[in-house]
């Protein structure tokens, strides 16, 4: 069962930030939220990860609403490399022990 | 660079022959590996768990007979798809769980065609 719910698509221009949302509204206390993307005909790729604070690395950030019920990942500036299906996953654990379920992701289309 | 190996990466078969997929973990030992399979234009669903030392554990609607996973050793899980049909052309892609790290690492996938 999802337990996200994305846009089926978006597009961005290179050079532009990309803003993905994603509703997790049934998110547990102890469920973190994943970013996982998927360029085609590859395996998912890890992006980010958080529970309740905002985090960023060199991929991306993740904006998490304060009631946890919605994120944002956000690519700050978009190539044509970042074209890809992005995945927001929860989970009720950290560390691997988990396993990823996912829904349909949001297809990104990064264009010049 | 990877930490996890998939072979073949592509693989073309006669319907009714048995393919062997495998899935290597190259820089950790894994107790459990997972594999998914995603059809065109769909997302990946979880097929099974592999467990090292046990028998792997199925997801609902899986044919374990037909799906046969051995995970021979703590890098090594392989997925055998028998007697494949045209109907088991997809993307297989396995992922591995890794002690201290929250994410997990995904397998380059296995594109199979059954003619």
């Amino acid at each position: 069962d999802a337990k996200t719910t994305q846009p089926t698509s978006m597009d961005c221009a290179e050079g532009r930030a990309a803003n993905l949302p994603c509703n997790h509204s049934t998110i547990s206390g102890n469920e973190y939220v994943y970013w996982y993307r998927q360029i085609h005909s590859q395996g998912p790729q890890y992006i980010i990860h958080g529970l309740k604070n905002n985090e960023t690395n060199e991929m991306a950030s993740l904006i998490i609403t304060e009631d946890r019920k919605s994120s944002t990942l956000i690519l700050p500036h978009a190539t044509l490399r970042d074209t890809a299906v992005y995945y927001c996953i929860v989970s009720p654990a950290s560390g691997g022990s988990y396993i990823p379920t996912f829904g349909r992701g949001t297809s990104l289309i990064v264009h010049p | 660079g990877a930490v996890v190996s998939q072979h073949p990466s592509w693989v073309i078969c006669k319907s009714g022959t048995s393919v062997k997929i495998e899935c290597r973990s190259l820089d950790f030992q894994a107790t459990t590996m997972f594999w998914y399979r995603q059809f065109p234009k769909q997302s990946l669903m979880l097929m099974a768990t592999s467990n090292e030392g046990s028998k792997a554990t199925y997801e609902q609607g899986v044919e374990k007979d037909k799906f046969l996973i051995n995970h021979a050793s703590l890098t090594l899980s392989t997925l055998t798809v028998t007697s494949a049909h045209p109907e088991d052309s997809s993307f297989y892609i396995c992922s591995v769980p890794r002690e201290g790290y929250n994410e997990q690492f995904f397998g380059p996938g296995t594109r199979l065609t059954v003619l």
